[in-house]
């Protein structure tokens, strides 16, 4: 079992809608999270980063954590083509400071 | 702030030859460096953890003799794969500590003929 899962989808939805993107995590040593965007043949594109549990927006982004139940969330508000992408979650261990452990990926298309 | 350069971003190299990518931290030092590679369609697996003026700690099954890194500064780490094959083609990412929070570069698409 992998220490973060993430649905690789492909997350198809209209323009204009909600995308929300979750991952699970099994290791209660993980206090840091974060999401990145990766476009096609390009480096990861750090979005939200957040060690709490709740919710913090930035922009049409909103990051969830749960820490309790190992959950993570992110949502995406309004969206739009260009945020057709891959997106990763990624937490931190305390027991090993600045190793990602990533999710699998998400697949988003948001179509015109 | 926080950005990453990657050089070459692509390469062509016959096998059997060495490749150097570079990896530089434009705007901030970076101690810590990471590094790893990403077949299509699946996540990020890192390869190994490069520390300015120490050795490199690599993950298991990454073979330390094969992709020799170097950290010579605060803002420059490198990957030279060695005698590159046809396995070795993916795509190599390189990413920076700043504070807590990792940077990433464009990457650098690798294909060996």
């Amino acid at each position: 079992q992998k220490e973060v899962e993430q649905d690789p989808g492909p997350l198809s939805v209209p323009e204009g809608a909600i995308v929300s993107l979750n991952c699970t995590y099994s290791n209660s040593a993980f206090q840091y999270f974060m999401w990145y965007r990766q476009y096609s043949r390009k480096g990861p594109e750090l979005l939200m980063y957040t060690y709490s549990s709740g919710n913090k927006e930035d922009g049409r982004f909103t990051a969830q954590v749960d820490k309790s139940s190992k959950y993570i969330s992110l949502f995406i508000r309004d969206s739009q083509p260009s945020d057709s992408a891959t997106y990763l979650c990624a937490t931190i261990s305390t027991d090993s400071w600045g190793k990602l452990q990533f999710g699998a990926g998400t697949q988003v298309v948001v179509t015109p | 702030g926080a950005v990453v350069s990657q050089h070459p971003s692509r390469v062509i190299c016959k096998s059997g030859t060495s490749v150097k990518i570079e990896c530089r931290s434009l705007d901030f030092q970076a101690t810590t460096m990471f590094w790893y590679r990403q077949f299509p369609k699946q996540s990020l697996m890192l390869m190994a953890t490069s520390n300015e003026g120490s050795k490199a700690t690599y993950e298991q099954g990454v073979e330390k003799d094969k992709f020799l890194i170097n950290h010579a500064s605060l803002t420059l780490s490198t990957l030279t794969v060695t005698s590159a094959h046809p396995e070795d083609s993916s795509f190599y990412i390189c990413s920076a500590m700043n504070t807590d929070t990792q940077y990433f570069g464009p990457g650098t698409r690798l294909t060996v003929l």
